[in-house]
């Protein structure tokens, strides 16, 4: 199957600081990719929408001037958590939308695990 | 918009046994149908989906069936091992546009050796 990678796997930082996490369709173009978070034992929440080479539809509740999205290329989308605090420690999922194989599917990252101190 | 609930939460079965996950869903629009098993620390990793044109799809032990008039799809997993313990989620979509996947809340099926 398809593969998305997402880099870095963990992060610790101070509060206050900016951290940038990267999502990469490695062996299809992603017209489409989404971010998501996750707390523990829960379920995915989906926090923006991003198509390539336009702005990121942000869901309701999440604040598109605290967490930056770009998603410049077919294959990559960044999300940058600006003047992170504790609350903003979660897992950060990523997921791409194309086909692959001739079928239409989403496929997800392996996640970032972010702890902000 | 979509509502997919998904039940049961947490399913322990012993080795060898069936395990079944069942999903309702609420958007009759909706069209493809995606299975995903999450590990300890990992991101979901896509299992099995089905397409609304398909009532049942199966590859190898794993199944899923589709019933559209009643809205409600279902995970099958024969002969379950322990590496089959993980949390499961499913999701529904409409294929077109952008729309997003809409998660049910995860099922943490553990396998009993």
């Amino acid at each position: 199957g398809a593969v998305v990678s997402q880099h870095p796997s963990r992060v610790i930082c101070k509060s206050g600081t900016s951290v940038k996490i990267e999502c990469r369709s490695l062996d299809f173009q992603a017209t489409t990719m989404f971010w998501y978070r996750q707390f523990p034992k829960q379920s995915l929440m989906l926090m923006a929408t991003s198509n390539e080479g336009s702005k990121a539809t942000y869901e309701q509740g999440v604040e598109k001037d605290k967490f930056l999205i770009n998603h410049a290329s077919l294959t990559l989308s960044t999300l940058t958590v600006t003047s992170a605090h504790p609350e903003d420690s979660s897992f950060y999922i990523c997921s791409a939308r194309g086909t692959s194989g001739g079928a239409y599917t989403q496929y997800f990252g392996p996640g970032t695990r972010l702890t902000v101190l | 918009g979509e509502n997919v609930e998904q039940h049961p939460s947490t399913l322990s079965v012993q080795e060898g046994d069936s395990a079944v996950i069942k999903c309702t869903y609420s958007d009759s629009a909706s069209n493809y149908f995606p299975w995903y098993k999450q590990e300890l620390g990992k991101g979901p990793q896509l299992i099995i989906d089905i397409r609304s044109n398909v009532g049942e799809k199966k590859d190898q032990r794993i199944a899923v069936t589709l019933n559209k008039t009643a809205k409600h799809f279902s995970l099958h997993i024969t002969e379950t091992q322990p590496e089959d313990s993980a949390v499961y989620f499913c999701a529904a979509s409409r294929r077109t546009g952008a729309n997003n996947l809409f998660f049910g809340t995860g099922t943490r099926l553990t396998v009993i050796p």
